[in-house]
């Protein structure tokens, strides 16, 4: 049964990068799409972008230019930079199989962007 | 981008009763719609693709239904675990995008 484990920092100064990383255990990274998707608290599900064990990706146009999803499939890793954080990007990361469907989540992990 | 609008809000039923939720795409995504689960601290947990196309190990009480811009999940026993917010999501045009959330609560 494979698994998604988010991991990263938990505080980002406004104007930095957030970075995270999403481990897959149980099962292949290949052959599958990997996504990340976030949620404001109390607020609901926003998707910001997949890639493809292969290294295509896609962004929400939202957050496009301050967005960027690597692999590495090595690693059984796929991670997520976002660019210029302000207070908006705090949220619920997740990562999850899959895309344009999310079949299997994380747990995600919250990030909140404070000086 | 597409606006999906879930109706109601909240809704407010005894266990053992049906619950009906309402998902509205703001234009046609034909049967691009999936619903989610989400209880309180918990990741969201895929239950329906294809607008009836129930996930793997989703129990038989679940089911979907509907095409174009209206779509219907409906619980038809609730259960005390069935109590969570449900978001639906369209995945026929890009960027992806999900309604604000019907919270099933216990009445």
């Amino acid at each position: 049964q494979v698994q998604l484990q988010a991991s990263g920092p938990g505080l980002v100064k406004p104007s930095e990068t957030l970075s995270l990383t999403c481990t897959i255990s149980g099962d292949s990274i290949t052959g599958y799409y990997w996504s990340w998707i976030r949620q404001p608290p109390g607020k609901g599900l926003e998707s910001i972008g997949y890639i493809h064990y292969s290294g295509s990706t896609g962004y929400n146009p939202s957050l496009q230019s301050r967005v960027t999803i690597s692999v590495d499939t090595s690693k059984s890793q796929f991670s997520l930079k976002l660019h210029s954080v302000s207070a908006a990007d705090t949220a619920v990361y997740y990562c999850a199989r899959g895309s344009p469907v999310f079949d299997t989540w994380g747990q995600g992990t919250l990030v909140t962007v404070s000086s | 981008e597409i606006v999906m609008t879930q109706s109601p809000a909240t809704l407010s039923v005894s266990p053992g009763e049906r619950a009906t939720l309402s998902c509205r795409a703001s234009q046609s995504v034909s049967i691009n719609l999936a619903w989610y689960q989400q209880k309180p601290g918990q990741a969201p947990r895929l239950l329906i693709h294809g607008a009836s196309i129930r996930a793997t190990g989703i129990p038989a009480a679940f089911s979907g239904s509907g095409s174009g811009t209206e779509f219907t999940l409906t619980i038809s026993s609730l259960q005390s675990e069935d109590f969570a917010v449900y978001y639906c999501q369209q995945y026929n045009n890009w960027p992806l995008t999900f309604g604000q959330g019907t919270k099933v609560e216990i009445k």
